[in-house]
């Protein structure tokens, strides 16, 4: 299996600064058949469902601000959150779907400073 | 309006049985491959089991094969996970889940609770 590892486990950050969230995987999820990486960034607030932010590491889900963006190829890879939000405390998560079975990283938390 | 509704959920003794179901609306189910992954309390998401969109093909996590079934029932839009022989490590919110083209998941249940206890 895929093991994807998230840092830090947790961070806090001032309202208006960039929060930065670091996902390895232990093996390339690219594909280099069609050049994509097969990584997703989920964002889970408190008693809620996951929502899924960023496919193929980088392109963002209909809807989600701007301020979310992630970056990387291979094995490593970042979401940044530009300018932090109150409603953007939450736990994310990455996820590869590369390889069987699909495997996520243990999470971040992100709260505010 | 777009959305999954898991049902099913509730506290069962360990070795017990249970069926969650997964009603999805607003899209065409038949279209999408299915997972159900589960989250312990406190803990991440983990990935139980798939489904493509006909049901013939079925993958499972190895903590839960030969004790559960995914299966699912496109005339009447729903889910299933039939869940045997149960233990305490089997207590988690179980989502079912929609899977975009290639393998992200693109939509989210609310989740139906599942707790193991005597």
């Amino acid at each position: 299996d895929i093991v994807m590892t998230q840092s830090p486990d947790s961070l806090a950050v001032s309202l208006g600064e960039r929060a930065t969230i670091n996902c390895k995987s232990s093996q390339s999820v690219l594909n280099s058949s069609n050049n994509k990486n097969y990584l997703a960034w989920y964002q889970q607030k408190p008693g809620q469902s996951p929502k899924l932010l960023i496919y193929w590491a980088s392109t963002r889900e209909s809807g989600v601000p701007d301020r979310f963006s992630g970056s990387g190829s291979g094995t490593d890879f970042t979401l940044t959150i530009s300018s932090l939000q109150a409603e953007d405390v939450a736990v994310y998560y990455c996820q590869q779907f590369f390889g069987t079975p699909i495997t996520f990283g243990g999470g971040t938390k992100v709260d505010i400073k | 309006e777009v959305q999954l509704l898991e049902s099913g959920g509730g506290l069962v003794q360990p070795g017990g049985s249970q069926r969650l179901s997964c009603a999805a609306s607003g899209f065409t189910f038949s279209h999408y491959w299915m997972y159900w992954i589960r989250q312990a309390p406190g803990k991440g998401l983990v990935w139980v089991s798939s489904i493509d969109y006909d049901g013939s093909v079925t993958t499972y996590a190895d903590s839960v094969k030969g004790r559960f079934t995914i299966s699912r029932d496109n005339a009447k839009n729903t889910l299933y996970l039939q869940i045997n022989s149960l233990r305490a490590e089997d207590t988690a919110l179980y989502f079912c889940a929609r899977v975009a083209g290639a393998g992200a998941i693109n939509l989210w249940g609310q989740g139906t609770l599942v707790t193991v206890s005597s």
